[in-house]
């Protein structure tokens, strides 16, 4: 069974630095990996989504990575902004499972002024 | 504006009662999916629709139910005999094909008294 792991729990770091989230899973056979942001109270915004034949993705300041052979990815955030304080979560879709996808329980993130 | 809508937002039922979530899609998405989050848990998967007229259990199905009568729509009900029923709940819907990236919902946070 796919299990996704998201490490650090909660980062708290001062504005203007960059900083990187983790995110780990079991099996390598998947279809894709996506990072979504969630503010408290909200549902979730899709930030990047990563096939599994691409290596990274970017979006502004953000990048992604993934490493399927390792079972790893990682969500880089370059000069991090109180703005960007939220749970960042992670998601693989996996081959075997037609189109569902299986959660970190995410990185709750505090960017400080 | 194309999107996935949740209503309500909150929703307050007492204990013993059926209650319906509702979830609108105007993506053109042919799947659908709702997910429970509990604090400190992550996501679960309760149920998932690929196409009209069909629909698969999830993780944690039991004491719900779904119905996919239109594309568009994906109405969760929860019923009496979901044990913990206080929750927030997300609606998402995936696609295109072979991109399979999921969108998700504002969500509804169900209170059971």
């Amino acid at each position: 069974k796919q299990e996704v792991t998201q490490i650090p729990a909660a980062l708290s770091v001062p504005e203007g630095e960059n900083l990187v989230l983790n995110c780990s899973f079991t099996d390598s056979a998947i279809y894709n990996l996506q990072w979504f942001r969630q503010d408290p109270g909200k549902g979730l915004t899709s930030l990047l989504l990563i096939q599994s034949s691409q290596r990274e993705q970017t979006s502004g300041r953000l990048n992604a990575s993934l490493d399927k052979s390792s079972g790893r990815s990682t969500l880089y955030i370059a000069a991090s902004q109180p703005g960007d304080s939220a749970t960042y979560l992670c998601a693989v879709l996996e081959k075997s499972s037609g189109d569902k996808l299986t959660f970190g329980t995410g990185t709750r993130l505090a960017v400080r002024p | 504006d194309g999107g996935i809508t949740q209503s309500p937002k909150y929703l307050f039922r007492k204990e013993g009662q059926n209650v319906t979530l509702s979830c609108e899609q105007n993506l053109n998405h042919d799947a659908m999916y709702w997910y429970r989050q509990d604090p400190g848990q992550g996501l679960r998967l309760i149920y998932y629709s690929q196409i009209v007229n069909d629909f698969q259990k999830g993780d944690i199905a039991e004491g719900y139910s779904v119905s996919r009568e239109k594309k568009e729509s994906f109405p969760l009900t929860v019923t009496s005999a979901q044990k913990n029923p206080t929750a927030f709940y997300l609606c998402a819907s995936s696609g295109p094909r072979g991109v399979y990236e999921q969108y998700f919902g504002p969500g509804t946070r169900l209170t059971v008294t």
